[in-house]
């Protein structure tokens, strides 16, 4: 497809369960981005790669919260002992040069995550 | 402690008439704003950008007003339409830091009734 691609789209979990979400960027986009969003509250960052490489993950709220990306293309966000204050929408969106300004994102429509 | 902030979480405006939504920001090291519109279940798409050199950026019926003294970026809508019935999120980035990540406001829930 032409955009940002997320999946699952919806996740139901338990507490204590480890999630994973996949995010598939645009073809050639080397930058690639995390942002959640909780309920009733706006996006927050999270973590971003310039091809493979994350440079600043002090975004991730805790320790609990990694991420990678493979080939410079399809990036996992890995949740760990899941809490239900990890409930929120994450989003994914990728663009074309982090060093080219400006630089617009493009979204993907998210992972709504649901920790029971 | 929010670096940008939209004070109203929603706003409803008549068809035809003009939509004009608020943002403030704190941090005055910014140097670049967005606007993003969300549609339920999807992600936000980029609508209207303005740089920090800028007071005004116009893109059809959207126009993007900053006013750096004040820290206040607003978005006109003009004329409103029913399709334009969304969220409305203000971001603003640093260009020269390593990452453009974007910091959001908390979004305004834009209503226009026919």
């Amino acid at each position: 497809g032409a955009g940002v691609s997320q999946s699952p789209s919806n996740k139901v979990t338990e507490k204590g369960k480890d999630v994973e979400l996949r995010c598939d960027p645009i073809s050639g986009h080397t930058a690639l981005y995390w942002y959640r969003q909780s309920l009733g509250q706006g996006l927050e960052f999270l973590i971003y790669f310039q091809g493979n490489s994350a440079p600043d993950k002090s975004g991730l709220p805790s320790d609990r919260f990694s991420a990678e990306r493979t080939g410079g293309s399809v990036s996992t966000l890995t949740i760990q002992r899941t809490q239900q204050e990890d409930s929120a929408v994450y989003l994914c969106a990728s663009s074309l040069d982090i060093g080219r300004a400006p630089d617009t994102q493009y979204f993907g429509p998210g992972t709504r995550l649901t920790v029971l | 402690d929010q670096q940008v902030k939209q004070n109203s979480p929603s706003l409803s405006v008549q068809e035809g008439r003009i939509s004009i939504l608020n943002c403030d920001y704190t941090n005055s090291m910014f140097d670049y704003f967005l606007w993003y519109k969300k549609y339920p279940a999807e992600g936000p798409t980029f609508l209207i950008s303005i740089s920090s050199i800028k007071d005004k950026n116009e893109d059809g019926r959207f126009t993007v007003f900053l006013n750096k003294s004040a820290k206040h970026l607003s978005l006109h809508i003009v004329p409103s339409q029913p399709g334009d019935s969304a969220v409305y999120f203000c971001a603003a980035t640093l260009l020269n830091n390593a990452g453009n990540m974007l910091t959001f406001g908390g979004g305004t829930r834009l209503m226009v009734k026919p």
